[in-house]
C-alpha cells in the first residue's frame, strides 16, 4: 500500500530536549516536505526537499533541521524544542503537484 | 500575509443544501489543489485543476479554476453529513507549497 508513515504519532517533551520525528514514504517520490498546522494559521511549510541531499527552507524553518540521505526518509529534527513549537506536524511526499500526507505527529513542548 | 485566502472560514449547513467555498490569491498558479482533512488525520487530495477556466467534477463536488489562474472554487451540491471536514486549497508558485487557512464545513443531518 502506498503510504507516508510518521513516528511518533504523539509526543510530549520538555524544553531543550532534542527530538527527531521520522518520516518515510514508499512511493519513490523525489519531493518531500514537513508542515506544521496551527489553529488560525493553517498548514505552513517548514522545510522541503526536491531530491536526495537537497533541502530548502520553507516559510517557518527557524528551530528545525532536516536531512535527506535517502530518497524514502526525511526526518525532522528539533535540536532544542521550545513551547512555541507545540503543534501538529505533517510529513508529505509529492508527485508533481499532488501531495500525499502522513497521519500527523502531535507534539507538545512543556 | 496569506498567499491563498479561503472563504468562508466556517460553514454550518443543513443536509441537502448547496454551498460554495472560495480560494483567492493575487498570484498566478500553474495549478491549484483541493484537499479534505478530517480531525486527527492528514489532508487527502481531492482534485488538481491546471488549465484556466477548467471545471472538474467529483460526484457532487464541482471544482473550478479561474480564467486568470489566481482563484478557484469548490461547489458542493446536496451536502451530506459525510462531507463534514476541513477543506483546503493549495498551490505552488515556485518550489514551495502554500495552503489556504481552510474552510471548516459542518453538515447537520
Amino acid at each position: 500500500e502506498a503510504q507516508v508513515t510518521q513516528n511518533p504519532r504523539y509526543l510530549i517533551t520538555v524544553t531543550g530536549k532534542k527530538l527527531t520525528v521520522t518520516c518515510s514514504q514508499n512511493m519513490n517520490h523525489e519531493y518531500m516536505s514537513w508542515y506544521r498546522q496551527d489553529p488560525g494559521l493553517g498548514l505552513r511549510q517548514i522545510y522541503y526537499s526536491m531530491n536526495v541531499e537537497v533541502t530548502d527552507k520553507g516559510d517557518v524553518p527557524e528551530g528545525y533541521k532536516v536531512s535527506r540521505k535517502e530518497k524514502r526518509n526525511f526526518p525532522l529534527i528539533l535540536e532544542s524544542p521550545s513551547p512555541n513549537q507545540t503543534s501538529l506536524y505533517f510529513c508529505a511526499s509529492s508527485h508533481y503537484n499532488e501531495q500525499f500526507f502522513g497521519p500527523g505527529t502531535r507534539l507538545t513542548v512543556l | 500575509t496569506q498567499l491563498l485566502e479561503q472563504s468562508p472560514q466556517f460553514l454550518s449547513i443543513q443536509e441537502g443544501e448547496n454551498l460554495t467555498v472560495y480560494c483567492n490569491s493575487s498570484s498566478v498558479f500553474s495549478s491549484l489543489q483541493w484537499y479534505r482533512q478530517e480531525p486527527g488525520e492528514g489532508p487527502v487530495l481531492l482534485v488538481t485543476v491546471v488549465t484556466g477556466g477548467e471545471v472538474k467534477k467529483l460526484k457532487r463536488l464541482t471544482f473550478q479554476f479561474g480564467d486568470a489562474r489566481k482563484d478557484s472554487s469548490l461547489h458542493i451540491t446536496a451536502a451530506q453529513p459525510g462531507d463534514t471536514g476541513l477543506y483546503l486549497c493549495a498551490g505552488d508558485p515556485g518550489n514551495q507549497f502554500y495552503f489556504g487557512t481552510g474552510t471548516s464545513l459542518t453538515v447537520i443531518p
